[in-house]
């Protein structure tokens, strides 16, 4: 069974720019949620998406967003890009609501110059 | 606030020995704590996880010790070897929230001589 795919693995936008990342769950898996992980905060909880709603969202601004689809891959989207935003971002999935185990693609290597 | 503390921030372990990684929370509506591995240019493997009815879970290798009175949960990872050089994550958390929503600990880097 393949795993969480991410897409694309690597990126470089410049300060002001948007960014959209894409993740695949594992086929059958209905809940996604992503991470940004950071040499100096760690790894953050983003958000959450469940059956395309929006289920829990982490302390980030509103430059964050996301969505699902009906097939249950999801995006996360970032906006009006800044330097603080070069991070590895993180997707994870899970197979149920009631299932707590979550398994991680590679993620996406974002860079803002 | 972080709600999850980890330590050591890294450790050095002689191959055959054993790593010990501790971690403690405060959040008591937290009901499920897996530890992650991650090596580098990859994301987060799951590797063992437990729940607070019982106090120890062991799979392989590699051990984790529950202590709920006391918040705290550790894992053990034994005869080490150099593969298991990586980043560990403890994390931890609840139903009452999502399970979708991890709060990760620091994380904390081992590294395992020959």
């Amino acid at each position: 069974k393949a795993g969480v795919t991410q897409t694309p693995r690597y990126l470089i936008k410049t300060r002001g720019q948007q960014v959209t990342l894409s993740c695949s769950p594992i086929s059958g898996h209905r809940s996604v949620s992503w991470y940004q992980q950071t040499p100096g905060q760690g790894l953050q909880f983003l958000f959450e998406y469940f059956s395309e709603t929006q289920r829990n969202k982490g302390n980030f601004p509103g430059r964050f967003s996301g969505r699902q689809f009906s097939n249950s891959r999801s995006e996360m989207n970032v906006s009006t890009l800044e330097l603080g935003d070069s991070a590895l971002y993180l997707c994870a999935s899970r197979k149920t609501e009631s299932y707590n185990e979550q398994f991680f693609g590679p993620g996406t290597r974002l860079t803002v110059l | 606030q972080q709600q999850v503390k980890q330590s050591p921030q890294s450790l050095i372990v002689q191959k055959g020995g054993i790593s010990i990684i501790n971690c403690a929370y405060e959040n008591t509506a937290f009901d499920y704590f897996p530890w992650y591995q991650q090596f580098p240019g990859k994301g987060p493997a799951l590797l063992i996880a437990i729940r607070p009815d019982v106090s120890e879970k062991k799979e392989g290798r590699f051990t984790i010790s529950f202590n709920k009175s006391a918040k705290q949960f550790s894992l053990h990872i034994m005869d080490s070897q150099p593969g298991d050089s990586a980043t560990y994550f403890c994390a931890a958390t609840g139903a009452t929230d999502s399970w979708g929503k991890l709060q990760f600990g620091a994380g904390t880097q081992v590294v395992v001589t020959p």
